[in-house]
């Protein structure tokens, strides 16, 4: 079975700092990764995914993740955040045989503030 | 594209009645729906997977008779919560395969059971 751990409940930051939002699964096959942010009474709008190819994968609003197979890692980063940055964080993993479900993490609370 | 459109964005419903959440795909067809609860400050808890002009297939622990799916068309999935009551108080999403392994996802349904 599939899993995911989102090692982060909530993450503090300041405007204009990094932010590294941190994700690790478990799963004995090869996963499909995703990230996903949500805002208060909103659905999930995708960061970013990593489906294959090059392990360092660009998202939009700046972000980026990079999918480490070894240490089983798909941790999300951003150079320099904003205010608007401030949203539930959801790692979400999902078996690449076709279309199945997503499995997805506790979610991180990144607040930026001023 | 790839727009699913989730209605209503809230409801409000007195205990022992019952609520229909529609999903509709915009601008394509949706063969497979994926339906979701969370609770607040928590992750989204799938319940169950929709798939046009078959069963649902539930998660375990979820009432089948409670929670019914219907998938009747490649553009409409609805979850109807029957005899609500409170603790079925929850926000509802839903989200639907789309290209390229991505997952498109309703804006969600926030539900009140008084």
């Amino acid at each position: 079975a599939q899993s995911v751990t989102q090692l982060d409940s909530q993450v503090p930051v300041f405007e204009e700092a990094p932010v590294e939002l941190r994700c690790n699964y478990s799963s004995s096959v090869s996963v499909y990764l995703f990230w996903y942010v949500q805002y208060p009474n909103q659905g999930l709008q995708l960061l970013l995914k990593y489906l294959s190819g090059s392990t360092l994968v660009k998202g939009i609003n700046g972000f980026e993740a990079e999918f480490n197979k070894s240490q089983t890692s798909f941790h999300l980063r951003k150079p320099s955040v904003h205010i608007s940055d401030t949203a539930e964080y959801f790692c979400a993993v999902s078996d690449p045989s076709g279309y199945n479900k997503l499995i997805f993490g506790a979610g991180t609370r990144l607040a930026v503030h001023p | 594209g790839a727009v699913v459109s989730q209605h209503p964005s809230w409801v409000i419903c007195k205990s022992g009645t019952s609520v229909k959440i529609e999903c509709r795909s915009l601008d394509f067809q949706a063969t497979t729906m994926f339906w979701y609860r969370q609770f607040p400050k928590q992750s989204l808890m799938l319940m169950a997977t929709s798939n046009e002009g078959s069963k649902a297939t539930y998660e375990q622990g979820v009432e089948k008779d409670k929670f019914l799916i219907n998938h009747a068309s490649l553009t409409l999935s609805t979850l109807t919560v029957t005899s609500a009551h409170p603790e079925d108080s929850s926000f509802y999403i839903c989200s639907a395969p789309a290209t390229n392994y991505g997952y498109t996802f309703g804006s969600g349904t926030r539900l009140t059971v008084v």
